[in-house]
């Protein structure tokens, strides 16, 4: 199976703060890699697929990056509506896997 | 507009059953991928099964093997879950999700809770 790990498991940002979320896989998924948004008390919302591919309705600000093992998803400048948790998941191979998620909150 | 709406979660003892049920609506039902993800209380995302469009394909992660069942009736646009010989781990809040792979459209979820 293809383990999922994301840095850092938490961060606090003030609003229009540029933020960086890592996610690394355990083997290559080459650009095969999602990401989600859970705000508490709510259904995961699909951000990004294939890597950079921004879902409709998904603000600019948001973007990915990376290929093979190693990628990121970048805030450009945070929102009051972007604290959240953010996963990723490897859409490669069965079982589909998370990243254990990273908490954004107000600092 | 997209809407996926699970039922049959509930309390039951460890060794005992359950079937959750999502009924799809918005979306074109037999065309999809569809899966469960569930999600242990303040834990994170875990994908359970998924079956493929015509239901000739299913697929599950390890510790779900040969307990689940997942299965799709396309004429009534529904997708579902038999979970036999529940464990206290497999507690969650289990979700509906269209797709495979890439998780397009999410339920609010149904929650599961095995306990004595």
């Amino acid at each position: 199976d293809i383990q999922m790990t994301q840095s850092p498991s938490s961060l606090s940002a003030s609003v229009g703060d540029r933020v960086t979320i890592s996610c690394r896989a355990s083997q290559s998924i080459g650009s095969s890699l999602n990401w989600y948004q859970q705000k508490p008390g709510t259904a995961p919302k699909f951000l990004i697929s294939g890597t950079s591919s921004l879902q409709s309705g998904v603000p600019s600000r948001f973007s990915g990056s990376g290929s093979g093992t190693d990628f990121t998803l970048t805030l450009s400048s945070l929102q009051p509506e972007d604290f959240a948790t953010y996963y990723c998941q490897q859409n490669y191979s069965n079982p589909r896997t998370f990243g254990p998620g990273t908490k954004v909150d107000l600092k | 507009e997209v809407q996926l709406v699970e039922s049959g979660g509930g309390l039951v003892q460890p060794g005992g059953s359950l079937r959750l049920s999502c009924a799809a609506s918005g979306f074109t039902f037999s065309t999809y991928w569809m899966s469960w993800v569930r999600q242990a209380p303040g834990k994170g995302l875990e994908w359970v099964a998924n079956i493929k469009q015509d239901g000739s394909e299913k697929n599950y992660v390890a510790s779900v093997k040969g307990r689940f069942t997942i299965s799709r009736d396309n004429a009534e646009s529904s997708l579902h879950l038999q979970m036999n010989s529940l464990r206290v781990e497999d507690t969650a809040l289990y979700y509906c999700v269209r797709g495979g792979g890439n998780f397009f459209s999410w339920g609010l979820g149904t929650l599961v809770t095995v306990s004595s």
